[in-house]
């Protein structure tokens, strides 16, 4: 039982460059989303999903697009990278039902140079 | 809106030694209170929860009760050990469809032998 799967674990971009955070969970849960994880201010939630075909935004969307076309996958895209997007992701999923445990994936380290 | 504030760290402690971290929130309805417990390197796992008021949370030695007079979730134990050393989270969820989750900005402990 693999949980919830990131890819990559580490990345460099150039600002400007595009590219795609891939999460994947096993568990069949209907609700996933994204967090961002900068120092002395938590984790902020990105985008989130309740199931496939539908999305919301959280609070810091601006800059990253999501979608969800499988119960299985929310991938996270970075449309044109900045320095400020430095930060390291973490993936989440969980039964949707607001008072259950959410399972984080092991995060992906970006950088934006 | 909802907001979580946690004591800042890192907290540096002795083994065995006892520990406290404190939480306080702010909500209009009546959040389910979690603490989630990031080691090095990894992603966040969920520690304790509780999900209403007078709760008492336990796991691995750590308590958390839910004090909505107070609203407070303060994370204790009472004999810490190495293994301990992690930074730990205090988050609240709005149990609405989604899990949500509104984190604190995370306490770093640190547990020396």
């Amino acid at each position: 039982n693999a949980g919830v799967t990131q890819t990559p674990k580490f990345q460099v971009l150039k600002t400007g460059q595009s590219m795609t955070l891939q999460c994947a969970q096993d568990m069949n849960h209907e609700y996933m989303s994204w967090y961002r994880q900068d120092p002395g201010m938590g984790l902020r939630l990105i985008h989130y999903s309740v199931g496939a075909g539908i999305t919301d935004q959280g609070e810091v969307p601006n800059g990253y697009n999501v979608s969800r076309s499988t119960t299985e996958d929310f991938p996270l895209r970075l449309l044109s990278a900045a320095p400020s997007q430095t930060s390291v992701y973490f993936c989440a999923s969980g039964r949707g039902q607001g008072h259950t445990e959410a399972f984080f994936g092991q995060g992906t380290r970006l950088t934006v140079v | 809106g909802d907001s979580v504030t946690q004591m800042e760290g890192p907290v540096t402690l002795s083994e065995e030694a006892f520990l406290t971290i404190n939480c306080t929130y702010t909500a209009t309805g009546y959040p389910s209170l979690f603490w989630y417990v990031q080691y090095p390197g990894e992603g966040l796992q969920l520690l304790l929860k509780a999900t209403k008021a007078d709760d008492k949370g336990s796991n691995k030695g750590f308590e958390a009760t839910y004090r909505k007079e107070t609203t407070s979730f303060h994370l204790e134990k009472g004999s810490v050990q190495v293994s301990d050393s992690a930074v730990y989270f205090c988050a609240l969820s709005d149990r609405s469809n989604t899990d949500k989750l509104i984190f604190g900005t995370g306490t770093r402990l640190q547990v020396f032998p």
